[in-house]
């Protein structure tokens, strides 16, 4: 099993500019989530879904829309980049009733 | 709104030494406690997870500690060593509550050899 993967590892983007953050995972989990992680911040909770189909929002939200067509894929679309948004992104996956989420090895994004 | 609160901020530990790691919490319907490990330019890890019917659960040289009462847990190393040194989150949820997880902001442990 790959786990979760994530793809750019690194991207600089324009401020404007759009750009989608892909993440798959192979382990069938139902349950995935998307965080950014700040210095001195922690991690805080994007966007997440329990299964395809199904997503709703996490405490940061704003500026960012996902969508979960299958099990496996649950990418995370910046409409329009702004500086604020430079930071370190992963996807997490879990299996349903766990609580157990495995993190992918993130993307770093850079807005200038 | 911090809903788990983290401290220190950053530890240093002598090899050997016991490296303690602190997290605070107000919401009494959190019932699940994990810890994640994160190396430098590595996604999170999780290391030992802990529910609030048992006071103490230990894997190896890792323990956490749970005071209900308190609301606070703490995670303990043992015998820490240099491969120790990482950036360790604690976190916490609610059954129910869709899997998500609350992290506190993080502890940067280094353990000089």
């Amino acid at each position: 099993n790959a786990g979760v993967t994530q793809t750019p590892k690194f991207q600089v983007l324009k401020t404007g500019q759009s750009m989608t953050l892909q993440c798959a995972q192979d382990m069938n989990h139902e349950y995935m989530s998307w965080y950014r992680q700040d210095p001195g911040m922690g991690l805080r909770l994007i966007h997440y879904s329990v299964g395809a189909g199904i997503t709703d929002q996490g405490e940061v939200p704003n500026g960012y829309n996902v969508s979960r067509s299958t099990t496996e894929d649950f990418p995370l679309r910046l409409l329009s980049a702004a500086p604020s948004q430079t930071s370190v992104y992963f996807c997490a996956s879990s299996p349903t009733g766990t609580r157990e989420q495995y993190f992918g090895p993130g993307t770093r994004l850079t807005v200038t | 709104q911090q809903q788990v609160k983290q401290s220190p901020q950053s530890l240093i530990v002598q090899k050997g030494g016991i490296s303690i790691i602190n997290c605070a919490y107000e919401n009494t319907a959190f019932d699940y406690f994990p810890w994640y490990q994160q190396f430098p330019g590595k996604g999170p890890a999780l290391l030992i997870a802990i529910r609030p019917d048992v006071s103490e659960k230990k894997e190896g040289r890792f323990t956490i500690s749970f005071n209900k009462s308190a609301k606070q847990f703490s995670l303990h190393i043992m015998d820490s060593q240099p491969g120790d040194s990482a950036t360790y989150f604690c976190a916490a949820s609610i059954e129910g509550g869709s899997e998500k997880l609350v992290f506190g902001k993080g502890t940067k442990l280094t353990v000089n050899p």
